[in-house]
């Protein structure tokens, strides 16, 4: 494991739900990621925060609500999502963002399917 | 925009022998890095290896290296001594605020 952990690591919700994926980091980073792994996309970068700031906005459909209330936690709130936002939801973080070349750290994930 | 491009989807290798991975990536940055990361089935992203554009000389960690061409834009993952413990997906990504990932190279090392 590599100190950043994710829960729930299993989701399933329907399309009128609300629900939260959240992110914890132990590694004293500064810098926290959001990305979607679709079966047949490339690895896709949501969402950036940098020292609790978000940078990056990654033409994410407001259905996603990202909060980062500290460095250390990350949460991606879902509402009134789509079938096709089924994915595989990784949290990342790394000591700074670009231009910062820190190895960033991934979670395990979260698997979300919306039925 | 920058684009990765992993052209296998699939390979296979033997155990011990060696296998070389693809990657092109296209960018009007001068200065960046470039990664690969590991995905085991069922378990977490981890870095591989690392490369920063300014340095010419490859980076090799281990049994991985990468054969880094600037003016081709290419960057290939070298595997030696393949094991079964490198079976897994492989992502080539591009650093620029966050990371620009290709789509993935499933590796299958057979016993």
């Amino acid at each position: 494991e590599t100190g950043v952990t994710q829960t729930p690591r299993h989701l399933v919700m329907g399309m009128t739900n609300k629900k939260s994926l959240k992110c914890e980091q132990h590694l004293g980073h500064n810098a926290m990621y959001w990305y979607k792994q679709s079966a047949k996309k490339p690895l896709e970068l949501m969402f950036v925060y940098n020292f609790k700031e978000q940078t990056e906005n990654n033409s994410v459909p407001s259905r996603f609500s990202p909060e980062c209330p500290n460095s250390s936690h990350l949460f991606l709130h879902l509402h009134t999502l789509q079938p096709e936002d089924s994915a595989l939801y990784l949290c990342a973080s790394s000591q700074e963002v670009w231009p910062s070349t820190d190895t960033q750290y991934f979670g395990p994930g979260t698997r979300l399917t919306v039925l | 925009a920058q684009t990765v491009t992993q052209s296998q989807p699939e390979m296979s290798v033997q155990e011990a022998e060696t296998v070389t991975l693809s990657c092109t990536y296209d960018t009007s940055e001068n200065n960046y890095y470039l990664f690969w990361y590991k995905q085991p089935p069922s378990r977490q992203m981890i870095l591989v290896i690392r490369q920063e554009a300014y340095k010419q000389q490859n980076a090799t960690e281990n049994r991985f290296s990468v054969n880094f061409q600037k003016a081709a834009k290419s960057f290939s993952l070298k595997i030696s001594d393949s094991q079964l413990g490198d079976t897994a997906m492989y992502f080539c990504a591009f650093m620029k605020l966050g990371l620009v990932f290709g789509k993935g190279t499933r590796l299958s090392v057979i016993a």
